[in-house]
């Protein structure tokens, strides 16, 4: 059972474009919806994190817009260079009930490629 | 600042042999987390300690999988005996102590296991 789906799977934009990866979850305890950004033979990094009682998050060229009533978040990215092919990766984790805390739930992945 | 370190970074073993992979987290940082991804699918939670104590396990796939975490400080993840499934890319991760609060994740770069 996948608690967040993620989509597309791939993701093709011309230098300039803005891509928009999306995601959309179950758990409606999860509150912490990070971005992960990889590049090959690298781990993922931290990228842009929302929490629900804001509907969007801006940082540099990267937003996320978070819809609660939806169950679904989104990454932007403005201005879209080719440094930023790579594989971007959607998560949530909740901290309520349990022992668990912190652990994420990832989405599948997009594969993101900016052509020059 | 040093990252999370992963070793090796590549491992590839026949179905039946033992494996360990080690991670060192970043100094100071009492959460470490085991992730797993499998060719294609999503990050997949494994386990999560705090210091020595596993504070919650219950992604680890089945009792093949040993998990420690000597004096708070490195972890070992040991695959007594591998079978084909196990091949992936094992991630570890590692966060300060905020309390029970998601905080910001590193990652390292990951050890790619292959069984054959």
């Amino acid at each position: 059972q996948q608690q967040v789906k993620q989509s597309p799977q791939s993701l093709i934009v011309q230098k300039g474009g803005i891509p928009i990866i999306n995601c959309a979850y179950e758990n409606t305890a999860f509150d912490y919806f990070p971005w992960y950004q990889q590049f090959p033979g690298k781990g993922p990094a931290l990228l842009i994190a929302i929490r629900p009682d804001v509907s969007e998050k801006k940082e540099g060229r990267f937003t996320i817009s978070f819809n609660k009533s939806a169950k679904q978040f989104s990454l932007h990215i403005m201005d879209s260079q080719p440094g930023d092919s790579a594989t971007y990766f959607c998560a949530a984790s909740t901290n309520a009930g349990g022992t668990s805390y912190g652990k994420l739930t990832f989405g599948q992945g997009t594969i993101l490629t900016v052509h020059p | 600042e040093a990252g999370v370190t992963q070793f090796p970074s590549h491992s590839v073993i026949e179905k039946g042999q033992t494996v360990t992979l080690r991670c060192d987290p970043i100094s100071g940082h009492d959460n470490l987390y085991w992730y797993r991804r499998v060719m294609g699918k999503e990050i997949k939670f494994l386990l999560h300690f705090v210091k020595e104590s596993k504070q919650d396990e219950s992604g680890m796939p089945n009792n093949r999988f040993l998990a420690e975490r000597t004096g708070g400080t490195y972890s070992t993840l040991k695959v007594q005996p591998a079978e084909l499934e196990d091949s992936g890319v094992y991630f570890c991760a590692s966060s300060q102590d905020l309390g029970r609060i998601s905080s910001e994740q590193y990652f390292g770069p990951g050890t790619r296991l292959t069984v054959t």
